[in-house]
């Protein structure tokens, strides 16, 4: 089955700069790699997601890279804010909507101000 | 985003007792999801189901473990005896049309 390595567990930026977190799997048949943010006793809210057919999208301040052939994906945050600070998940899925998302361990961001 | 509500919010139960979690879905969802978040741990996947069917199912969903959508309407996810290691957040999520998945608040549940 799919395995999801994230790092780093922990990482501590200061308000204003730039944060990244890096993602690899290990299933070459996953195709959709969603990213979620969770704050404390909240839900996973979906933050972005990439299709294998593309290797990069933005959204305001986040973007997400994907580089298929070496498995990897990162999560891009510029401009960071105090509101940014939570635990962010990567997962990937096979794709068609039968699979679970097999998860990352996550990565608890803080920002410092 | 398409919701989906869960209840109870929390659930305490004595070990070896059965539980019932329920998901409501507010409109036509595709597939359903239900995934565990054992606390300071990651998000895992239990079962998907389609159609009325378990579609996928994990290692985790073992035969303690069931799913059934009993009216239609609501998506439940049975613990027939619960054990201390069940004690986790149970997220209902659901697709539309797309295999993005949104998650629901969640059921805390608690064995005791």
């Amino acid at each position: 089955g799919e395995n999801v390595e994230q790092h780093p567990s922990t990482l501590s930026v200061q308000e204003g700069d730039s944060a990244v977190i890096k993602c690899t799997y290990s299933d070459s048949a996953s195709n959709y790699f969603p990213w979620y943010k969770q704050e404390l006793g909240k839900r996973p809210q979906l933050i972005i997601d990439i299709r294998s057919n593309v290797g990069e999208k933005k959204d305001q301040r986040i973007a997400v890279t994907l580089n298929k052939t070496a498995k990897h994906f990162s999560l891009h945050i510029t401009e960071t804010q105090p509101e940014d600070s939570a635990v962010y998940f990567c997962a990937a899925e096979e794709g068609g909507g039968a699979d679970g998302l097999t998860f990352g361990k996550g990565t608890h961001l803080i920002i410092q101000p | 985003e398409p919701e989906v509500t869960q209840t109870p919010s929390h659930q305490v139960t004595q070990m070896g007792q059965e539980v019932i979690l329920r998901c409501v879905p507010i409109s036509n969802h595709l597939y359903f999801y239900w995934y565990r978040q054992i606390l300071g741990q990651k998000v895992e996947f239990l079962v998907s189901f389609y159609n009325n069917e378990i579609s996928e199912k994990s290692e985790i969903f073992d035969d303690q473990f069931s799913v059934e959508r009993p009216d239609g309407s609501n998506f439940t996810l049975k613990i027939r005896s619960t054990k201390l290691e069940d004690s986790a957040m149970y997220f209902c999520a659901r697709t539309l049309f797309t295999d993005t998945q949104y998650f629901g608040p969640g059921t805390r549940l608690t064995v005791l």
